[in-house]
């Protein structure tokens, strides 16, 4: 049981340039979620899933696009790199339950640096 | 709107000393309160949570009560470990989308704690 994995775990990207993140779990969750973390910021929701097929925004969605075409895996693409891009990239699983109390469990992250 | 206020780190502590980080936040209605704990080159993973007002989350050591007079759910150790170094975070639950019924985090900015032997 891996839980939630992520690939690559860093990335060096020029601006303009374009990549595509994956995530995938093992826990059978109906919902995924895409974050990015900032220094001095916490962590601030981009994208999320609430189950295959579907996707909706986050808080910061800009830039960013998403899909779900499995249930198990939850892909997040930047199609023209920006340095205000740089940042630590977490993926999360989580099965809803009542009132939003629902556990997330996240990966292990991808460092990406814009230049 | 949503928030959550947690104190500004880095808080240093010489181990079996006592940790408190505070943690208050702004919601409306009635949020579910979590602890996520970020060890050094990890993700996330949730320490404790609660649910509605009173409850206390408790795990490996750590408690948090969930007070709705005061808006805080602030985080306890008796003991530190140098083992317990690591980032903390302080969240809560609200409802992003009520069509979909789909509910979202939203996060402090984090504590970063260090235990010196």
């Amino acid at each position: 049981n891996a839980g939630v994995t992520q690939t690559p775990k860093f990335r060096v990207l020029k601006t303009g340039q374009s990549m595509t993140l994956l995530c995938a779990q093992d826990m059978n969750h109906e919902y995924m979620y895409w974050y990015r973390q900032d220094p001095g910021m916490g962590l601030r929701l981009i994208h999320y899933s609430v189950g295959e097929g579907t996707t909706a925004k986050g808080e910061v969605p800009d830039g960013y696009n998403v899909s779900r075409l499995k249930k198990q895996n939850f892909l997040l693409g930047l199609e023209s790199a920006a340095p205000s891009q740089t940042s630590v990239y977490f993926c999360a699983s989580s099965t809803p339950s009542r009132m939003g109390a629902d556990t997330q469990y996240f990966g292990p992250g991808t460092r990406l640096t814009v230049l | 709107g949503n928030s959550v206020t947690q104190m500004e780190g880095p808080v240093t502590l010489s181990e079996e000393a006592f940790l408190t980080i505070n943690c208050t936040y702004t919601a409306t209605g009635y949020p579910s309160l979590f602890w996520y704990v970020q060890y050094p080159g990890e993700g996330l993973q949730l320490l404790l949570k609660a649910t509605k007002a009173d409850d206390k989350g408790s795990n490996k050591g750590f408690e948090a009560t969930y007070r709705k007079e005061t808006t805080s759910f602030h985080l306890e150790k008796g003991s530190v470990q140098v083992s317990d170094s690591a980032v903390y975070f302080c969240a809560l639950s609200f409802l992003w989308d009520s069509g979909a019924g789909s509910y979202q985090l939203t996060f402090g900015k984090g504590t970063k704690l260090s235990v010196i032997p």
